[in-house]
Formats: C-alpha cells, structure tokens, sequence
C-alpha cells in the first residue's frame, strides 16, 4: 500500500530536549516536505527536500533541522524545542516540487507535539 | 502575503443540500488547482483538481469550477453527506517560474443532518 508513515503519532516533552520525528515514504517520490497546522493559520511549510541531500527552508523554518540521507526517509528534528513549536506537523511527499499530478502531496497521518 | 486565500473559516450545510467552498489565488503563476479533505486525527488526503486549461472538473459528488479572469476557484459537492464535514484545503501549484504547492487556510464545513 502506497503510503507516508510518520512516528511517533502523539508526543509529549519538555522544553529543550531534542526530538526527532521520522517520515517515511514508499512511493519513490522525489519531493518530501513538513509541515505544521495551527489554529487558524492553515498548513505553514517547515522544511523541503528537491532529492537526497537536498534541504531547503520553507516558511517557517525556525527551531527545526532536517535531512535527507535517503530517498525515502525524511526527519524532522527539534534540537531544543519550546512550547510555540506545540502542534500538528505533518510530512508529505510528491513525484515533484510543482505543477500538475506530479506536484500532488500525500500526507502522513500527522504528529501532533506537546512541548511542556 | 497570503497567495491563496480561503475567505471562510467555516461553513454549515442541510444535509441533501449543495456546499459551495470558495478560494481566491493571487499568484498568476499558479496553473493547477487541488482540493484537499482533513478529517480529525487524519492527515490531508487529495481529494480533485483542475488544470488551468479546463474551468470545470467533476468526480462523483464533487466539482471543481475554476474563474481564472478571477483567480477564483469553488469546490461543490452536491449532494451534501454528514460524512463530508471536514476542514477542506485549496492548494495552487505552477509548472511556471517552477512555483511550489502552496496551501489556504482551510474551511470548516459542517453538514448537518
């Protein structure tokens, strides 16, 4: 089944202990990206990545690390997270960046993050 | 600056009636449209698009009608289930000026039995 896994699904830390959220996709798909959903603000991209080794900020990128060292597998790293960065973040993938079929996203199930 | 704006935080419909979701774009690079569908707990899940050489797609319940002189795009789904309240997410992408997917806020559309 052609899906976009991410773990954990639900977290709770406390303010400035590191954290990482794996993604995963098996699609193939060149394009991953992360993004957070607030109240009212819609879906904010964090971070993207073009391909292997290729990471690039999105909107808002502040207090978040990625990296790409393989295709399928995209992580979203907190070094020292604090309580503004309490959301639902999700990780997506595409064939592409843009336009067309090629451009659509499919998302994770989501992570919803507590910071304490 | 917002380029793809959903004016209405939320919407509630008869169930049996007709939904009208609304999104505008500002960005003329923009030339293919989507939909997505959030339901609680869940991720965004692709629901139709259209390209910017059609101004009407239809899948079942759902039809996508794009005003480009506008830069105006609705989504309807007629008729309206109990099983389509969501938060729905308009989304523009472009070949052009290799412009990336770029996502509304969403609208809350609740139906009503």
């Amino acid at each position: 089944e052609a899906q976009v896994t991410q773990n954990p699904r639900y977290l709770i830390t406390v303010t400035g202990k590191k954290l990482t959220v794996t993604c995963s996709q098996n699609m193939n798909h060149e394009y991953m990206s992360w993004y957070r959903q607030d109240p009212g603000l819609g879906l904010r991209q964090i971070y993207y990545s073009m391909n292997v080794e290729a990471t690039d900020k999105g909107d808002v990128p502040e207090g978040y690390k990625v990296s790409r060292k393989e295709k399928r597998n995209f992580p979203l790293i907190l070094e020292s997270p604090s309580p503004n960065q309490t959301s639902l973040y999700f990780c997506a993938s595409s064939l592409t960046r843009t336009g067309g079929r090629g451009g659509t996203q499919y998302f994770g199930p989501g992570t919803r993050l507590l910071v304490l | 600056d917002q380029q793809v704006k959903q004016n209405s935080p939320s919407l509630s419909v008869q169930e049996g009636r007709i939904s009208i979701l609304n999104c505008d774009y500002t960005n003329s690079m923009f030339d293919y449209f989507l939909w997505y569908k959030k339901y609680p707990a869940e991720g965004p899940t692709f629901l139709i698009s259209i390209s910017s050489i059609k101004d009407k797609n239809e899948d079942g319940r759902f039809t996508v009608f794009l005003n480009k002189s506008a830069k105006h795009l609705s989504l309807h789904i007629v008729p309206s289930q109990p099983g389509d309240s969501a938060v729905y997410f308009c989304a523009a992408s472009g070949f052009s000026g290799n412009t990336p997917l770029v996502f509304g806020k969403g609208t809350r559309l609740s139906v009503i039995a």
